[in-house]
């Protein structure tokens, strides 16, 4: 069955280590995203990738970085710049061309202490 | 810059007693409102994309609508197995693919 695979599903790192997030997709979409959502906050948007090669910021780049070498991996990385970075991290992926609908991973849930 | 209120932010039900929940949004130009469930610890899943205002869809006890202004998720009879969090997201801007703008959302319970 084609879906977005995040892993793992729990992370602990200690503060001012750098952790990165894997997100992979089979369902042949060329657009990929990454939310944080916190209680009581909604999603907000980190990246996005609409193609290879390329991405632009969310809402909330700052402290994270990604990376799009492939079509099916959008890994994020949570440096030690975040000020923040305890939160639940969705990825999405959706067709390219506007009006399609985002197709969710089940999170990452990461703990900084 | 759009934005997308949800309400209530919470909502508890009887089984059985039906109600509604609003989604008010502000959006340049709008492509599509997007309507997912989202169950604790779990990512969101897609309910339905509604484009143009007067436009209605339904799954199961769950029906969408669209005005220009806002949508309503109605919620018929429900079950306690209804009872998960309700996102409402938007797209605006006709160029290019622009990320959805969330709502908050509204937690449901449905107490049997």
């Amino acid at each position: 069955d084609g879906g977005i695979t995040q892993s793992p599903k729990y992370l602990f790192r200690k503060e001012g280590q750098n952790v990165t997030l894997s997100c992979e997709q089979n369902l042949n979409h060329d657009a990929m995203y990454w939310y944080r959502q916190d209680p009581g906050q909604g999603l907000r948007l980190i990246y996005y990738s609409q193609i290879v090669n390329d991405f632009q910021k969310g809402d909330i780049a700052e402290g994270y970085s990604v990376s799009r070498e492939k079509k099916e991996s959008f890994p994020l990385t949570v440096t030690s710049a975040q000020k923040n970075p305890t939160a639940f991290y969705l990825c999405a992926s959706s067709m390219a061309g506007g009006n399609s609908p985002l197709h969710f991973g089940n999170g990452t849930r990461l703990t900084v202490t | 810059e759009d934005q997308v209120t949800q309400s209530p932010e919470a909502l508890r039900l009887q089984e059985g007693e039906s109600s509604s929940l609003n989604c008010s949004y502000t959006v340049s130009g709008l492509r599509g409102l997007f309507w997912y469930r989202q169950d604790p610890g779990k990512g969101p899943e897609f309910l339905f994309t509604l484009y143009s205002a007067g436009e209605e869809k339904e799954k199961e006890r769950l029906k969408a609508t669209l005005t220009k202004k806002e949508s309503f998720l109605h919620i018929t009879a429900p079950k306690p197995e209804d009872s998960a969090t309700y996102l409402c997201a938007v797209q605006g801007d006709f160029s290019g693919n622009t990320p959805l703008v969330f709502g908050k959302g509204t937690r449901l319970s449905v107490i049997a």
